[in-house]
């Protein structure tokens, strides 16, 4: 089926450690977006891509990177893993704002 | 942005008319007035969304004040399904949809 697709779908990372979290989307996308969601908590933007190589930032950027080689990826690097990004880590993607955003299902991280 | 209140929780019988309301008084011209649901340990659904005109798709329907400080997203017939965290969302700019705390949606068989 169409959509997004994220990988791992948990991972639990020792403090100090680093990880990539995958983000694919086969609907040719120009727009694709990581969002990190606490416990209880709505979702907040860590990075945004408008189109293959070019990336910026969203409200929560530290400790996290980012990269777009191709239209259809996004990954998600995590390079000190810390307590504070427990989490659930959502890719989403559009075409534009006239249309809607298909999520992931998601990567449940915890860091001990 | 457009700063949006929506009430934080909401009870419903099945097979009832669920009218979920969101007021955002600032919003712009430009803004679209997206709504997207998150249900237990999922990630986000996109519901619908509109600019203008009242929207209808075969999720809900989208009624879109005429000056647009506020909207109503409409579930027809609600179903244990529906239950969900549902969030308003104006905005303009692809670079910015932000999610606030949404309504919590009860649906009582």
């Amino acid at each position: 089926n169409a959509g997004v697709t994220q990988t791992p779908k948990f991972r639990i990372l020792k403090i100090g450690q680093s990880m990539t979290l995958q983000c694919t989307q086969d609907m040719n996308h120009n727009y694709m977006y990581w969002y990190r969601q606490d416990p209880g908590m709505g979702l907040k933007l860590i990075y945004y891509s408008v189109g293959a190589g070019i990336t910026d930032k969203g409200e929560v950027p530290n400790g996290y990177n980012v990269s777009r080689s191709t239209t259809e990826d996004f990954p998600l690097r995590l390079e000190l893993a810390a307590p504070s990004q427990t989490s659930v880590y959502f890719c989403a993607s559009t075409g534009g704002r006239s249309h809607g955003y298909t999520f992931g299902s998601g990567t449940r991280l915890t860091v001990v | 942005d457009a700063k949006t209140t929506q009430p934080n929780s909401m009870e419903s019988n099945e097979e009832e008319p669920v009218h979920l309301p969101c007021n955002h008084s600032t919003i712009s011209g430009t803004d679209y007035i997206h709504w997207y649901r998150q249900l237990p340990s999922q990630g986000p659904e996109y519901v619908i969304h509109g600019l203008t005109s009242n929207v209808n798709n075969r999720m809900a329907s989208l009624a879109i004040a005429e000056d647009r400080k506020s909207s109503t997203l409409i579930l027809h017939r609600a179903t244990l399904r529906d239950a969900a965290v549902y969030y308003c969302i104006p905005f303009w700019n692809n670079n910015d949809m932000r999610f606030g705390a949404g309504t919590r949606l009860t649906v009582k068989p």
